[in-house]
């Protein structure tokens, strides 16, 4: 069975930098890549970007450009994904995802919540 | 960027009825979309890919149909379990991967 596992529940203060693993298991990671969604409180679902665990390569959406790295760990089966500069805005939950053989999302991890706060 | 346009926004409908939910493309996205539901406190999950194909394990009951600019989810006879929100996204020109706004179906 294909599992995504996020870790933990964050809550950081505005300017930090906030770090999200993702653990896969049940498939070869380095064959899909790992997508990340993020969803503010009570809205719908905005790509951040994604990164091709093979080589590395990343692809971010426009908005989170320059403050968003996505990287993938072929040792441990771990994808990451690090905000930096965070504002009460970013107040969200973050998925990870996997795209399997086509560009829709399947599965998801179970989501992280972070929240900034001073 | 292709703007994916959702509606109704909110659906009323009883248990057992049909539900019709609708989703725009700002230009043409071929077959490459994709449905989800969302429950509260959960993940999204995948019922149907290349605008009309079931993921595995999803009810018979879920159809998706459209190509192009506009696309339907069908489902023939709501259970309880279906009352969730539903997005959907294309993944024909990307960057970005765009999704819809969201419907949410609620019980009537």
């Amino acid at each position: 069975e294909v599992q995504l596992v996020q870790s933990g529940a964050e809550v950081k203060k505005p300017g930090a930098t906030v770090k999200i693993s993702c653990k896969v298991s049940g498939y070869t990671f380095t064959d899909y890549y790992m997508h990340w969604v993020q969803q503010a409180p009570g809205k719908g679902l905005e790509w951040m970007g994604l990164v091709d665990p093979e080589d590395g390569e990343t692809i971010y959406a426009e908005k989170f450009q320059g403050r968003v790295t996505i990287t993938a760990d072929t040792s441990t089966d771990t994808g990451n994904m690090e905000l930096s500069s965070l504002r009460s805005e970013d107040t969200a939950v973050y998925y990870c995802a996997t795209t399997g053989t086509g560009n829709w999302f399947d599965p998801w991890g179970q989501g992280t919540l972070v929240t900034v706060s001073s | 960027e292709i703007v994916m346009t959702q509606s109704p926004a909110t659906l009323s409908v009883s248990p057992g009825e049909r539900a019709t939910l609708s989703c725009r493309a700002s230009q043409s996205v071929s077959s490459n979309l994709a449905w989800y539901h969302q429950k509260p406190g959960q993940a999204p999950r995948l019922l149907i890919y290349g605008a009309s194909t079931r993921a595995t394990g999803i009810p018979a009951r879920f159809s998706g149909s459209g190509s192009g600019t506009e696309f339907t989810l069908t489902i023939s006879s709501l259970q309880s379990e279906d009352f969730a929100v539903y997005y959907c996204q294309q993944y024909n020109n990307w960057p970005p991967i765009t999704f819809g706004q969201g419907t949410r179906l609620e019980i009537k």
